[in-house]
């Protein structure tokens, strides 16, 4: 148990729909990263946020979106479901250096039907 | 891309040591190599990282080469629960450059 904790394990929705996934990090951690797994793409780096500001952005969609919360915890928002969005979605947190290690959360699987 | 090259798949049988090699030719000086594997659709796993010097701790040892162009990553009593996909990544410091840019990795089976 890494102790980052990710809601929901499994979501299912339709094209066209909005969803919420949640991360909560390690005690500490300052730093979130969110990661994105598909079949055809392998694990793909997103976007990270560090202490409630975004730090970097990798290969995030403008129908998606983030946030770190005052409680360091971080939502990403995916809009506008398509198919290809079906994926594992994994967070990952770190401490206080960029040069910390991530600990990765369980993931959330998305399936858009 | 990812900058490291590892075999897609090996064999290893169970308590014998599995030893998962890398390349990383254009390392920088700067840059760390990160193990982390994934078991089955789980979170991906830290497993140890190095920047110069070899590191042990209770999961697995890294060997870098002098000329940090290549490491090894060896689980010394593989079990059946070792079984998952490794990936060796090289991460640098700061900015876009602290995400993992994760490859292929290793497919390892550890066979009875």
């Amino acid at each position: 148990d890494s102790g980052v904790t990710q809601t929901p394990k499994h979501l299912i929705t339709a094209t066209g729909q909005r969803v919420t996934l949640r991360c909560s990090p390690r005690s500490g951690d300052l730093s979130v990263y969110w990661y994105q797994q598909s079949l055809d793409q392998g694990l793909q780096f997103l976007i990270q946020y560090y202490n409630g500001e975004e730090r970097a952005k990798g290969n995030i969609l403008e129908r998606f979106s983030a946030q770190q919360f005052p409680d360091l915890h971080s939502e990403l928002n995916l809009s506008s479901l398509e198919l290809g969005d079906s994926a594992l979605y994994f967070c990952a947190t770190s401490g206080l250096s960029h040069t910390d290690t991530q600990y990765f959360g369980p993931g959330t699987r998305l399936t858009v039907l | 891309d990812a900058k490291t090259t590892q075999p897609t798949s090996m064999d290893c049988a169970e308590g014998r040591a599995a030893n998962l090699p890398c390349n990383h030719s254009t390392i920088s000086g700067n840059e760390y190599v990160y193990w982390y594997r994934q078991i089955h659709s789980q979170g991906p796993q830290y497993i140890i990282h190095g920047l110069k010097n070899n590191e042990t701790n209770e999961m697995a040892s890294l060997i870098i080469t002098e000329d940090r162009k290549s490491s090894t990553l060896i689980l010394p009593h593989a079990t059946l629960r070792d079984t998952a996909v490794y990936y060796c990544i090289v991460r640098g410091l700061g900015g876009s450059q602290g995400n993992l840019i994760f490859g292929k990795g290793t497919k390892l089976s550890v066979k009875p």
